[in-house]
């Protein structure tokens, strides 16, 4: 059974660089894809990006400037960096599995599990 | 980017209730769609992903329907532990987007 935790500084000043880990347990960072999510305090989700298998990448074109996703296979993590932060990166941020079905033509993805997420606040 | 809006924001209802929450994107996303629970301070859970199918483990009495643009999400007689924020996701592109949750709580 795959489990996420994430974990990192829970309070980062802005203008700074937020930097988070997801640990993957039960199961390899090498077979599924892996994506980062955040939801603002009594807030909505919003989808950050992803790193795939092979370490290909996709990000959310809000973000896109600042974010790098990677992965780390001999640690079994998948990490976050997100540059120029201000108060509204505020958010807990949630790593998940994606996962995949191709159904004829169509590749349906969802996310499961989550890891537990990590309250990130950016404050001086 | 494909906007996903759910109706009702929020719903008291009563256990036992027949419960209805829709969701609307802003374009053809085909059957590309999944539902989610999330209860105070936990993360969210999959209930239904590509509109229909029940993830496993998930009770019968949640069900999914929809294609193209509209879609729900149906809890057929609502138990104490379905008090809980629920959000819709389309999965037809990226950037992947939810709807803006739909809180139901107790009447």
């Amino acid at each position: 059974q795959v489990q996420l935790q994430e974990s990192g500084p829970g309070l980062v000043k802005p203008s700074e660089t937020l930097s988070l880990t997801c640990t993957v347990s039960g199961g390899s960072i090498s077979s599924y894809y892996w994506s980062w999510i955040r939801q603002p305090p009594g807030k909505g989700l919003e989808w950050i990006g992803y790193i795939s298998y092979s370490g290909s990448t996709n990000y959310n074109p809000s973000l896109k400037s600042r974010v790098t996703i990677s992965g780390d296979t001999s640690k079994n993590q998948v990490s976050l960096e997100l540059r120029s932060v201000t108060a509204a990166d505020t958010a807990v941020y949630y790593c998940a599995r994606n996962r995949r079905l191709r159904l004829g033509e169509f590749l349906y993805n969802w996310f499961d599990p989550w890891g537990q997420g990590t309250l990130v606040t950016v404050s001086s | 980017d494909i906007q996903m809006t759910q109706s009702p924001s929020s719903l008291s209802a009563s256990v036992g209730d027949r419960v209805t929450i829709t969701c609307r994107a802003s374009q053809n996303i085909s059957s590309c769609l999944n539902w989610y629970q999330q209860k105070p301070g936990k993360a969210p859970k999959v209930l239904i992903y590509a509109t229909s199918s029940l993830q496993s483990g998930v009770p019968l009495r949640f069900s999914g329907s929809g294609s193209g643009t509209d879609f729900t999400l149906t809890i057929s007689s609502l138990q104490p532990e379905d008090f809980a924020t629920y959000y819709c996701q389309q999965c037809y592109t990226t950037p992947k987007t939810f709807g803006q949750g739909t809180k139901v709580e107790i009447k």
